[in-house]
């Protein structure tokens, strides 16, 4: 159990486009999940944190209107990089808490998606 | 801001060796999870430890929240270790997760 999916695996677009990133809880519900931006040789950063149901709480420095987060169910999250642009060329990877908010319980995370700008 | 040292940042095992990765964290956390990054990028769980210690084939990893450190272990190391390990803490009221600094460990036939 505990399977978290992510889709699409990879991306390239053009500069100045949006692109629209899933992940999905496969068997079981999540109350919260996460997103994280990871450059190359670097550690993961959070970008923010999405309940159902409730606006995403971004990080210092994470743009809202650039990176749009929506959890309209207790099994989606998506992640929308809008206007993209070749700065915005990473590895983007969302997690997903099992429990109820406020339960400090193991995360489980997708494997990834890779987004380049051209 | 907690802060979330790793160390070693690198390191390079021949086969069968054993070694100890260590997580420092600068404050209180509410929980520990310990990853293994593989090369096509997927987070793998390894271990959910806030505390104590835990086993599982030849890992096993201990916390000791009010020193403020954890360890993992690796005993009789294979090649497909190799990878970055993470650790990860869930701390304050808001429940910020932070990741740690990595460990890049690749073991050799």
């Amino acid at each position: 159990g505990a399977v978290v999916s992510q889709h699409p695996s990879w991306v390239i677009c053009k500069s100045g486009t949006s692109v629209k990133i899933e992940c999905r809880s496969l068997d079981f519900q999540a109350t919260t999940m996460f997103w994280y931006r990871q450059f190359p040789k670097q550690s993961l950063m959070l970008m923010a944190t999405s309940n159902e149901g409730s606006k995403a709480t971004y990080e210092q420095g994470v743009e809202k209107d650039k990176f749009l987060i929506n959890h309209a169910s207790l099994t989606l999250s998506t992640l929308t990089v809008t206007s993209a642009h070749p700065e915005d060329s990473s590895f983007y990877i969302c997690s997903a808490r099992r429990g109820l908010a406020g339960e400090y319980n193991e995360q489980f995370f997708g494997p990834g998606t890779r987004l380049t700008v051209l | 801001g907690i802060q979330v040292e790793q160390s070693p940042p690198d390191l390079i095992l021949q086969e069968g060796a054993n070694s100890t990765l260590r997580c420092n964290f600068s404050d209180s956390v509410n929980n520990l999870q310990w990853f293994h990054q593989n090369p096509w990028g997927q987070l793998i769980n390894l271990f959910y430890i806030p505390s104590g210690t835990k086993q599982n084939g030849r890992l096993s990893a201990t916390t000791v929240a009010t020193e403020r450190y954890s360890l993992l272990y690796i005993s009789s190391s294979q090649t497909t270790d190799s990878g970055v390990y993470f650790c990860a803490v869930l701390s304050g009221g808001y429940q910020k997760v932070t990741f740690g600094t990595g460990t890049k460990l690749q073991v050799i036939p």
